[in-house]
């Protein structure tokens, strides 16, 4: 049973370039949450994904973007970075019906230079 | 008041101790608890979820949950070194699907 997964594991970019992370799902699970966490902090919440809209969203700006694709796949994308973004980001997955816990993939730590 | 609340630590204990990891939340409409494990430079692993009051045993790990007190705990039974790592406390407000509001982890050290 695949696991969720996420690519790349790193990444560095930039002041005012652009990222994409990708996020697969975990078999079974339609739902994909997405969070930023700064170095020695929990994790935050950015939005979340179901049935290919945005169905929740935290405090975050709108550089800050995302979208579903049919497979339940996720993309994160974040516009004009800055220094601050530099973290890492996690995807979690879950099922909507059923089972609510969120399964987290192994993050893609970005840094902002 | 953050929303959810633990002490950062260190927390060290001895191998073969008990740990004890404490975790309160400030929205009483909040409806399940995780605790997850993060290993550093990893990402947070599930440990133990619970939904009602009382205690959930598995096996070294046992979640406990008062709601009145607002108030989640997590023991870990004969604490090895392996168990070193942060462990973060994380409520689910809505229930089914909603965001998870982390609390910002405690570390934990067992010591041979």
């Amino acid at each position: 049973d695949a696991g969720v997964t996420q690519s790349p594991t790193h990444l560095i970019k930039t002041r005012g370039q652009q990222v994409t992370l990708r996020c697969s799902p975990k078999s079974g699970h339609d739902t994909v949450s997405w969070y930023q966490q700064a170095l020695g902090q929990g994790p935050q919440f950015i939005f979340q994904y179901y049935e290919e809209e945005e169905r929740q969203r935290g405090n975050f700006p709108d550089r800050f973007s995302g979208h579903q694709f049919p497979n339940y796949s996720s993309e994160l994308n974040v516009n004009a970075l800055l220094l601050g973004d530099s973290a890492l980001y996690l995807c979690a997955s879950s099922r909507t019906s059923g089972e609510e816990t969120q399964y987290f993939g192994p993050g893609t730590r970005l840094l902002v230079l | 008041q953050k929303e959810v609340e633990q002490n950062s630590g260190p927390l060290s204990v001895p191998e073969g101790a008990i740990a004890s990891l404490n975790c309160t939340y400030s929205d009483r409409g909040s409806q399940s608890f995780f605790w997850y494990r993060q290993y550093s430079g990893k990402s947070p692993e599930l440990i133990m979820s619970i939904y009602s009051n009382g205690d959930k045993e598995d096996g070294r790990f046992t979640a406990q949950l008062n709601k009145a007190s607002q108030y989640v705990s997590l023991l870990i039974r004969d604490s090895q070194p392996s168990d070193s790592a942060t462990y973060l406390c994380a409520v689910n407000v809505y229930g089914n699907t909603d965001k998870l509001i982390f609390g910002t982890g405690t570390r934990l050290q067992v010591f041979p």
